[in-house]
């Protein structure tokens, strides 16, 4: 399956701690988005790339909050020092010039 | 600042009726806007884009309309089936012609019972 993946699945950790999701795109998609969702709630927007270039970053994106994408690859997100207001589903997409956003699975991320 | 609205709460069809669910936004002005699919636990499915200047996009059993006089799009599933239950998100996109991210509503959770 060529489609969005996306490391863990699932993570639990306790207040304070920081985590690293990883986001592997479609091969060749040169733009890579991250959102997060909580229950009830659609997709957040967070932050975008441009193959390595950072573009875009949602005022959401408190400073414990960093990500980047090396080689124009995969991606990584990472939490610092996370809280409980942290918990949510955190979802990678990617595309190429066109707007169709493919999504992958999403980490489910609980903060204790 | 931005707001979209979707249904709020499910709906519930019976199977073979046409299933219709609303998308209304205020403080956009969208390129265009897009209708996901999603189920428990999974990232949402792309299923249609439609463009400012289009009105009707369909594929399938899927239609979808786009007023952007009224900043309303309306999606439509004929002859629906319970395959079909699940949360549809609408998304607008490409506002002053950028590849940001998505605005998405909450989503409408779509029930098709037998």
């Amino acid at each position: 399956d060529t489609g969005v993946s996306q490391n863990p699945r699932h993570k639990i950790t306790k207040r304070g701690q920081n985590v690293t999701f990883r986001c592997d795109p479609i091969s060749e998609h040169n733009r890579l988005y991250w959102y997060r969702q909580t229950l009830g709630q659609g997709p957040e927007f967070l932050t975008y790339f441009q193959n390595e270039a950072q573009l875009e970053k949602s005022r959401l994106l408190s400073d414990r909050f960093s990500a980047e994408r090396p080689k124009g690859s995969f991606s990584t997100l990472e939490i610092q020092r996370t809280e409980q207001g942290d918990s949510a589903m955190y979802l990678c997409a990617s595309t190429t010039g066109t707007e169709t956003q493919y999504f992958g699975p999403g980490t489910r991320l609980l903060v204790l | 600042s931005q707001k979209i609205e979707q249904n709020s709460e499910a709906l519930n069809i019976q199977e073979g009726k046409t299933a219709t669910l609303t998308c209304n936004y205020t403080n956009y002005s969208p390129a265009y806007l897009q209708w996901y699919r999603q189920d428990p636990g999974r990232g949402p499915v792309f299923l249609l884009l439609i463009r400012e200047n289009e009105k009707e996009k369909r594929k399938e059993r899927l239609k979808v309309t786009f007023d952007t006089t009224l900043k309303q799009s309306l999606f439509h599933i004929t002859a629906s089936q319970p395959a079909d239950s699940a949360t549809y998100l609408c998304a607008l996109g490409g506002e002053g012609g950028g590849a940001d991210g998505l605005t998405f509503g909450k989503g409408t959770h779509l029930i098709i019972q037998p």
